[in-house]
């Protein structure tokens, strides 16, 4: 398996402008995780998805950010419109059950100028 | 909620043994994760307590207390690529919702 696919490796947008961050978790996990890593607050969950439902969104900071998970093979997160204290990596992690070791992306590392 | 508490970084010698401290407070405890993040790099599972006890994998081993809600990371015989971030995670109870927390993470440099 190749693991768990994150799109973009790298973004830098101007502030205002539309990001998309896209995942492919591990065939045959159940759960996907969305998380934001910067240096102040360290590894915060945003929002996780059960079989293709979100369960959790108390992360998300606030209406600027959404996520979908149309399918089990494919998840977005979606920032509109993006300001400069976005900038962070952003990875998305896939488990089997909730409380499972989680298999990490290797991340978007988002630049908002 | 959860509190997790886990010093920010440490400087260790190579070959040497280093211990990483990790204590907690939550509401609803399960288990006890440790990752190891490289810079640039995603997070990697290294081991997951549920019992109290120390299980060694290796070079590594980690220890929990539940009682005490305390939970250590050993590093013997450090290598230059042991140098990274270790974070420790709380796992809530199975039922219900609840989320997996991380601390902060310990940055650790290993030295020549």
């Amino acid at each position: 398996d190749a693991g768990v696919i994150q799109s973009p490796r790298h973004e830098v947008t101007e502030m205002g402008q539309e990001v998309t961050l896209r995942c492919k978790p591990i065939s045959g996990h159940d759960y996907l995780f969305w998380y934001r890593q910067t240096m102040m607050r360290g590894l915060e969950l945003l929002i996780y998805f059960n079989n293709n439902v979100p369960i959790d969104d108390s992360g998300m900071p606030e209406d600027r950010f959404s996520a979908k998970m149309p399918n089990a093979s494919f998840s977005t997160l979606k920032i509109q419109p993006s300001e400069p204290r976005d900038s962070a990596v952003y990875f998305c992690a896939s488990s089997v059950g909730r409380v499972n070791e989680q298999f990490f992306g290797p991340g978007t590392r988002l630049t908002v100028l | 909620g959860q509190n997790i508490d886990q010093p920010t970084e440490m400087t260790a010698t190579e070959g040497a043994i280093v211990q990483i401290n990790c204590t907690y407070q939550t509401s609803g405890f399960n288990g006890l994760f440790w990752y190891q993040q490289h810079a640039g790099e995603a997070p990697t599972f290294l081991s997951y307590n549920v019992l109290d006890g120390l299980e060694e994998k290796g070079r590594f081993s980690s220890f929990l207390s539940r009682s005490k809600g305390y939970s250590y990371l050993l590093l013997k015989e450090l290598q230059m690529k042991d140098s990274a971030s270790y974070l420790c995670a709380v796992a809530p109870r199975s039922g219900g919702y609840q989320k997996v927390t991380f601390g902060i993470g310990t940055k650790l440099q290993v030295i020549p």
